[in-house]
């Protein structure tokens, strides 16, 4: 069964520093989205990609965020300058061609972020 | 704003038991609505996915059902196994929206 694999598993990084998530979505997938978790709280959405746009974010995906698609296959997340609030569990998700209607979403195993 | 809440927050039974899981949700015009389990520090697996015109969807020992107008699904689990400990949540995609909004989530022990 197609899977969305995420790189790291884990990273720790140090307050101010810029982080890299990286995710590989299902390959016939059409919608990109991001997603945290702190420890003991919701899942929240940060950011959906369609067409090598954002088509829609939160309150939380400020300036310090962004995404990109830079290859066709590979799918990221920066974060400029951390801080000890970003510390969660990152969530790459895709979904297919009905805007998830159709086919749900697919969700990667995560990437647990350490800012220390 | 779409909040979606589930109870109970825990639960726990022996094995073999039949069990419900609630979820409610405040703004009724949901595209989709779908099940995940999430075990501890690990990603979230997709359960079951009901479209907003569904009345329930069934996997093996697992059936969600839909009531769109009353805000309510159940995620029905037969026959409880301790491979089913894990914590299952609920997430509503809004009409015209492609965000999941997730509630907490019920956090299952079954004990053998």
């Amino acid at each position: 069964e197609p899977e969305v694999t995420q790189t790291p598993s884990h990273q720790v990084t140090q307050m101010g520093q810029e982080v890299i998530l990286r995710c590989v979505p299902i390959s016939n997938h059409l919608y990109f989205y991001w997603y945290r978790q702190i420890l003991g709280q919701k899942v929240e959405f940060l950011v959906s990609f369609y067409n090598n746009e954002i088509s829609e974010k939160s309150e939380i995906f400020d300036d310090q965020f962004s995404v990109e698609r830079p290859d066709g296959s590979n799918f990221t997340l920066k974060i400029r300058s951390t801080k000890l609030e970003d510390s969660a569990m990152y969530f790459c998700a895709s979904s297919g061609t009905g805007k998830g209607a159709n086919y749900g979403y697919t969700f990667g195993s995560g990437t647990r972020l350490t800012v220390v | 704003k779409q909040e979606v809440t589930q109870i109970p927050a825990a639960l726990s039974v022996p094995e073999g038991e039949n069990l419900v899981l609630n979820c409610s949700f405040t703004d009724s015009a949901i595209y989709n609505l779908q099940w995940f389990r999430q075990d501890p520090g690990k990603g979230l697996t997709s359960l079951l996915l009901i479209q907003s015109s569904q009345r329930e969807q069934t996997s093996g020992r697992l059936n969600a059902s839909l009531d769109k107008s009353s805000g309510r699904s159940t995620l029905y689990i037969a026959a409880s196994q301790p491979g089913d400990s894990a914590t299952y949540l609920c997430a509503v995609m809004n009409t015209g929206f492609q965000k999941l909004v997730f509630g907490t989530g019920t956090r299952l022990l079954v004990s053998p």
